[in-house]
């Protein structure tokens, strides 16, 4: 069955501090990875997307890893800002022919960052 | 270049009744997905559209129908309303359906379905 898990299921941490997220994956044939930040309210946003050849992305604050070994991810964030505070949701493609249907979401992780 | 916009953000309605949710692309993109977000179960798959046909329907029932219009626009239908309907529909545009998933995909604000 195809799973994206994600830990932890929440995270507070203060201001400046560095974390990292994770996703665990057992989506098969596998295509790609993303992770989206959703802010309360809002709809969810890309911050990186990654095949199986590439396994660090950067954009900004944020840096994802991929191990397609062991079908793993992280996300780390560097010097946490207020506006850090949201879900991070990671989601797997695998490879259908298709569109959203080969998309498999994870929980996400909520994040808050503590003055 | 504006963004996807869904109306209405939020609605209250009663169980048994039906609601209709409506969901306008970006320019250009001719490709449409919703998806239902709850807290327990997160981003569900509903329904995706392309040039005004259904390519693909999650495991919903048949409570929940859609469709797209020539301009690309699309709507959600979700008729019986039960208790368990209460959840952030969120509507994601992109220029086509891409295969093995390589499209990239821009979500609205999402509609807050509210059933009392």
């Amino acid at each position: 069955k195809n799973q994206v898990e994600q830990s932890p299921q929440s995270l507070i941490i203060l201001e400046g501090k560095n974390c990292t997220l994770q996703c665990n994956y057992t989506v098969s044939p596998f295509s790609n990875l993303r992770w989206y930040k959703q802010d309360t309210g809002r709809g969810p946003v890309s911050l990186t997307i990654m095949t199986f050849s590439e396994n660090t992305k950067s954009n900004g604050r944020y840096t994802a890893t991929l191990d397609a070994d062991t079908k793993q991810s992280s996300l780390h964030i560097t010097a946490s800002q207020l506006s850090d505070s949201a879900s991070y949701i990671c989601v797997v493609s695998r490879l259908t022919g298709g569109g959203a249907d080969g998309l498999t979401f994870g929980k996400g992780t909520h994040l808050i960052i503590q003055p | 270049k504006a963004g996807v916009t869904q109306t209405p953000r939020y609605l209250i309605k009663t169980r048994g009744q039906q609601v209709t949710l409506s969901c306008s692309p970006i320019s250009g993109h001719r490709s449409v997905s919703w998806y239902q977000q709850t807290p327990g179960q997160g981003l569900q798959f509903l329904f995706e559209y392309f040039s005004e046909t259904q390519r693909n329907k999650g495991n919903f029932p048949g409570r929940f129908s859609g469709r797209q219009f020539s301009n690309s626009r699309s709507e959600m239908n979700v008729s019986t309303l039960e208790l368990g309907d209460s959840a952030l529909y969120l509507c994601a545009s992109s220029l086509q359906p891409g295969t093995g998933g390589s499209y990239e995909q821009y979500f609205g604000p999402g509609t807050r379905l509210t059933v009392t």
